[in-house]
Formats: structure tokens, C-alpha cells, sequence
């Protein structure tokens, strides 16, 4: 248990609607990551947050939107959904960025698929 | 485009046998990490080796490092059955602030 949690587990949803996920990083982590993973394109980063502030943006749609909340809890909306948007989204977190040890660690994931 | 490249995408062996994975990168980096994800499931940290490390053990795990020619490689000693998995490899820069990652060797232990 790397100590990410992530919720849900399955998401099944049509194209056009917007759902969001969610995720709880391990206790004392102030950095949160999130990746999406399709079988094509591999593991893509999104986008990280830093005690609640945005502090890098990778490939991520505008239909795609994060945050981070005071608890450090974070949410990825993805809005006006497409087939292409069907794959595995992960949560990582880790502790300060910019350590020569910083790893991250990944929760289980949500698998959303588009319909 | 990604950082970390592994070589090759996929691999199958017999158990008992060693299994490497080599992973290129392009950029100086900090540190560099591997993982295993096994099928669907999450990504599991195996190990990590500083930009001023050569080699490191865990187990039955053997990463080396080459900041010259921008490589690292894992070994899987002994391989098992369970060892069957897409092992990723990972590296992080300060800067950029996240962790780029190949598109993974795809390992198959036969038993």
C-alpha cells in the first residue's frame, strides 16, 4: 500500500459529460502529481501541485482541470469527455520537490472509460 | 517527448533465468527511478539511485547508473513468475518538477 488513495476505482461515463476524480495523497506529502496513462501514449504527466498552488503543467487538455485543496487532497475535472479520454489516471505524491531522494509514490489509479 | 526510453519493449524468460532492462535518457536529471506496474494495476517504486551513485542493490535488484552515456539498467536475479510486469523507468528533474517516464519493458517470466 503506497498510502495514495484514489477514488473511484472504475468510471464509466458518455462523451460529453464531465466527471471528476479524486485523490489523497500520503500523510505529509505537499506534492501532488497526476498522469494519465493510455495505451498508446504511455505515462503522460498532467499536471503538479505544491501545498495547494499549481507549480508545473505537463500535456493536460483545457477540458481537463485541477486543484488542490487545503487538506491536500486533490481533484482532476475532465470535462466535455471524448473516446480518446479513456484511459488510467494516476495520483502520485511525494514530499519537498527538489531533493536528490525526492520518489513518488502512485495510487491505484481510476480507470475512466468513455462510451 | 519523454525523457526515459527502455530497451528493449519486451522480454520474455524462463524462471530462474536473469532478466535486464536498459533505459535511456536525454537531459541531466537528478535522480533516476524504476517501477513495476503489473497489468491495470498502479505503479510500485522499486528503487532509486542518485546522479552521484553507480550502482545500487535491493534484494534481488541490481540498478546501475551512467550519467556519461545518460543509461541505466535493471536486473532481475533469479527471476520468478511473479516478477511479470511492464517495469518503467523514471527520471526526475528539479526544475521541471515532475518525473518522466519511458514506455516501459514489458517482462514475461515463464515458469
Amino acid at each position: 500500500d503506497s498510502g495514495v488513495t484514489q477514488t473511484p476505482k472504475h468510471l464509466i461515463t458518455a462523451t460529453g459529460q464531465r466527471v471528476t476524480l479524486r485523490c489523497s495523497p500520503r500523510s505529509g506529502d505537499l506534492s501532488v502529481y497526476w498522469y494519465q496513462q493510455s495505451l498508446d501514449q504511455g505515462l503522460q504527466f498532467l499536471i503538479q501541485y505544491y501545498n495547494g498552488e499549481e507549480r508545473a503543467k505537463g500535456n493536460i487538455l483545457e477540458r481537463f482541470s485541477a486543484q488542490q485543496f487545503p487538506d491536500l487532497h486533490s481533484e482532476l475535472n475532465l470535462s466535455s469527455l471524448e473516446l480518446g479520454d479513456s484511459a488510467l489516471y494516476f495520483c502520485a505524491s511525494s514530499a519537498l520537490p527538489g531533493r536528490s531522494n525526492t520518489e513518488a509514490f502512485f495510487g491505484q489509479g481510476t480507470r475512466l472509460t468513455v462510451v | 517527448s519523454q525523457q526515459g526510453e527502455e530497451d528493449p519493449q519486451a522480454l520474455s524468460i524462463q524462471e530462474g533465468e536473469n532478466a535486464t532492462m536498459n533505459c535511456s535518457y536525454k537531459t541531466s536529471i537528478n535522480n533516476l527511478q524504476w517501477y513495476r506496474q503489473n497489468s491495470g494495476r498502479g505503479l510500485v517504486h522499486l528503487i532509486l539511485i542518485r546522479s552521484n551513485e553507480r550502482e545500487k542493490h535491493s534484494g534481488r535488484l541490481r540498478v546501475t547508473l551512467d550519467t556519461s552515456k545518460k543509461s541505466s539498467s535493471l536486473l532481475i536475479t533469479a527471476s520468478r513468475a511473479a516478477d511479470t510486469a511492464s517495469y518503467f523507468c523514471a527520471t526526475y528533474k528539479d526544475y521541471g518538477q515532475n518525473f518522466v517516464f519511458g514506455p516501459g519493458t514489458r517482462l514475461s517470466v515463464l515458469p
